[in-house]
């Protein structure tokens, strides 16, 4: 059980182009999701807590009006890069749980690449 | 605040040795733990986790984890290691509002 579907796996965008990534909870209800960056050999780093039918909570120094999260249902989170530039090329993952202080639950990620 | 700390970037052992990866914590309030573990080019999977009860935690490929709350560690433990244990391993904390935070994780390495 507790699977999470990230989606898609990789993609490669043209500077400028917007990219959209899902994160889906597939067999539990999500109440709040969070979205990471990792950078090759690092950990990952904190980019925004996603709970459902309110506003995300970004951590400091990231963009909102870049990275925009909306987390419109229960087993739904997307995170869409705007206006890419290559800079923002990375591994992006997002994780869910069903309550607080249950362990996550992570997707697969997703290699942005911005050429 | 909370933190952690893993003490080793790299650990590189031979297979069927045993292994050891630390993580050190801290934290002003009750804390729940876990250790994650990473393949290339996936997300994170659950080893095991702390939230009370036991000390010592068995999770799953046969890891298990002691939590010490006078030494504020939980170090991840192994008897004997295969090839596909190499991977890395994150520990991570989560006591403020249900904030994780995560270890800057440690490198297993199994060589045959």
């Amino acid at each position: 059980g507790a699977v999470v579907s990230q989606h898609p796996s990789r993609v490669i965008c043209k500077s400028g182009t917007s990219v959209k990534i899902e994160c889906r909870s597939l067999d539990f209800q999500a109440t709040t999701m969070f979205w990471y960056r990792q950078f090759p050999k690092q950990s990952l780093m904190l980019m925004a807590t996603s709970n459902e039918g309110s506003k995300a909570t970004y951590e400091q120094g990231v963009e909102k009006d870049k990275f925009l999260i909306n987390h419109a249902s229960l087993t739904l989170s997307t995170l869409t890069v705007t206006s890419a530039h290559p800079e923002d090329s990375s591994f992006y993952i997002c994780s869910a749980r069903n309550s607080v202080n249950s362990p996550l639950h992570f997707g697969n990620g997703t290699r942005l690449t911005v050429t | 605040a909370q933190s952690v700390t893993q003490l080793d970037s790299q650990v590189p052992v031979f297979e069927e040795a045993p292994v050891e990866l630390r993580c050190n914590y801290s934290s002003s309030v009750s804390v729940y733990l876990f250790w994650y573990v990473q393949y290339p080019n996936q997300g994170l999977q659950l080893l095991l986790k702390y939230l009370s009860g036991s000390t010592l935690v068995k999770g799953i490929n046969g890891f298990e984890a002691e939590f010490n709350k006078s030494q504020t560690s939980f170090h991840l433990r192994k008897p004997s290691v295969h090839i596909s244990d190499t991977a890395e391993y994150f520990c991570a904390v989560s006591g403020n509002a249900g904030k994780s935070t995560f270890g800057d994780g440690t490198t297993l390495t199994v060589k045959p």
